[in-house]
């Protein structure tokens, strides 16, 4: 399968405690992106990266959460000091630069904050 | 916040009859894209059109865009239960990520 998988598919956490998420994109993709989704809304932007570097954050991504490419390739996203209001889907994409921006986005993961 | 508004939030259709969804957007854009999630999956890209096309067509699927009133329609010919979904119009402009509109649910009953 070579699509963008994320790792785990649903994790339920207690509140408080640090989750980390990983995506691993196509492999010849250079730009990957993450957005979190809830219910009854569309895909809200959260950061992207283009090889290793992070090049913009949403005001959404509040110091709570962190995200890395440290090798342009796999991505991971914490969220530190979960909270309730972090339980959404949180989706991971990638794309080639230039090419209109079509994205393949992965199954997403299920976060669950009791 | 979301740029792109899908009209109607929830569509549903008898099998074998077409469905329509608008998008309207707020800014100028390189181009608009149709992406469709089935529930609780990620999403899957259907179409692009890019800002000085008006018309595309892929299968089943028709989709116009009206930069002058910054607007998009999608059109699903002779649908089929499987065609049951979420469907979102996102925009493209310049680098910046794409902004997704808040989708129309479409139920397509058998």
């Amino acid at each position: 399968d070579t699509g963008v998988s994320q790792n785990p598919r649903h994790k339920i956490t207690k509140r408080g405690q640090n989750v980390t998420f990983r995506c691993d994109p196509i492999s010849e993709h250079n730009r990957l992106y993450w957005y979190r989704q809830t219910l009854g809304q569309g895909p809200e932007f959260l950061t992207y990266f283009q090889n290793e570097a992070q090049l913009e954050k949403s005001r959404l991504l509040s110091d709570r959460f962190s995200a890395e490419r440290p090798k342009g390739s796999f991505s991971t996203l914490e969220i530190q000091r979960t909270e309730q209001g972090d339980s959404a889907m949180y989706l991971c994409a990638s794309s080639l630069m230039g090419e209109g921006n079509e994205q393949f986005f992965g199954p997403g993961t299920r976060l669950t904050v009791l | 916040s979301q740029q792109g508004e899908e009209d109607p939030q929830a569509l549903s259709i008898q099998e074998g009859e077409n469905a329509t969804m608008n998008c309207s957007y707020k800014t100028s854009i390189n181009n608009l894209q149709w992406y469709r999630q089935n529930s609780g999956r990620g999403l899957v890209h259907l179409i692009l059109i890019r800002s000085n096309e008006r018309e595309k067509h892929s299968g089943r699927l028709r989709v116009t865009l009206d930069t002058s009133k910054k607007s998009s329609s999608l059109l699903i010919t002779a649908s089929r239960a499987a065609d049951t979904a979420s469907y979102f119009c996102a925009t493209a402009s310049g680098n910046t990520p794409l902004v997704f509109g808040k989708g129309t649910r479409l139920s397509v009953i058998a």
